[in-house]
């Protein structure tokens, strides 16, 4: 069975400076997708970034970049010029690919801070 | 663009009780999917339904049931409520079953189990 491990319970950031969130996660497949999603206190999942395993190059999108290391199996998130709303709770989700396999597996999160 | 909307915010009931919440699926989706998150863990996948049939099922009893209408809108039901159901019940609506569509969450019921 695939799973997710977020090792950071709470992470905390000045901001405008960068933060790392470590996910990993273990799979016998080769095809998968990995996603970020963030979670603000008013609980509504929103995406964050998401990655296909078969593409080599790590996904961007704005201040947000993943690090993804398949032979690993680690992805982390890299949060740049941090903002005071990145504050929220971050899962590392992963789903199979092909057929029924769209459900998500999470992680348990990693709370981020931001201080001003 | 009418994102996913679900209903009610919060519940109580007592154990033993039955339950029904609802999510309205984006427009155009036509796969919904049902996560329960326990408070402090990541969400745990339920059910899925594309096309108004189950399709997929995570690791919760039968007492958990759903169904998807015709316009794709969809219900959760659980029966005999236990105080470990006490969650927060998310709902994903995709264009379509499979992993190539991202899955995009309602707001979550709040349901509390006494």
């Amino acid at each position: 069975a695939q799973t997710v491990t977020q090792s950071q319970p709470e992470m905390s950031v000045q901001e405008a400076e960068t933060v790392t969130l470590s996910c990993t996660y273990d799979t016998s497949e080769s095809d998968y997708y990995l996603f970020w999603y963030k979670q603000p206190p008013s609980r509504q999942m929103i995406l964050v970034i998401r990655q296909e395993a078969y593409k080599q190059q790590n996904a961007t999108e704005n201040r947000f970049s993943v690090n993804f290391q398949k032979a690993a199996k680690s992805f982390s998130l890299k949060i740049s010029d941090s903002q005071l709303g990145d504050a929220a709770m971050y899962f590392c989700a992963y789903s199979g690919y092909g057929g029924s396999q769209g459900n998500l597996i999470f992680g348990k999160g990693t709370k981020l801070s931001v201080k001003p | 663009e009418t994102g996913v909307t679900q209903s009610p915010t919060h519940l109580i009931k007592t154990r033993g009780q039955q339950v029904t919440l609802r999510c309205s699926s984006q427009s155009g989706h036509n796969t919904v999917s049902w996560y329960q998150q326990a408070l402090g863990q990541g969400p745990q996948f339920i059910f899925q339904y594309y096309r108004e049939e189950e399709n997929g099922r995570g690791n919760f009893p039968p007492r958990f049931s759903g169904l998807q209408f015709p316009n794709y809108s969809s219900e959760l039901n659980v029966n005999a409520l236990e105080l470990d159901d006490s969650a927060l019940y998310l709902c994903a609506s995709s264009l379509d079953s499979g992993t190539t569509d991202t899955q995009y969450f309602g707001p979550g019921t709040r349901l509390t189990v006494l």
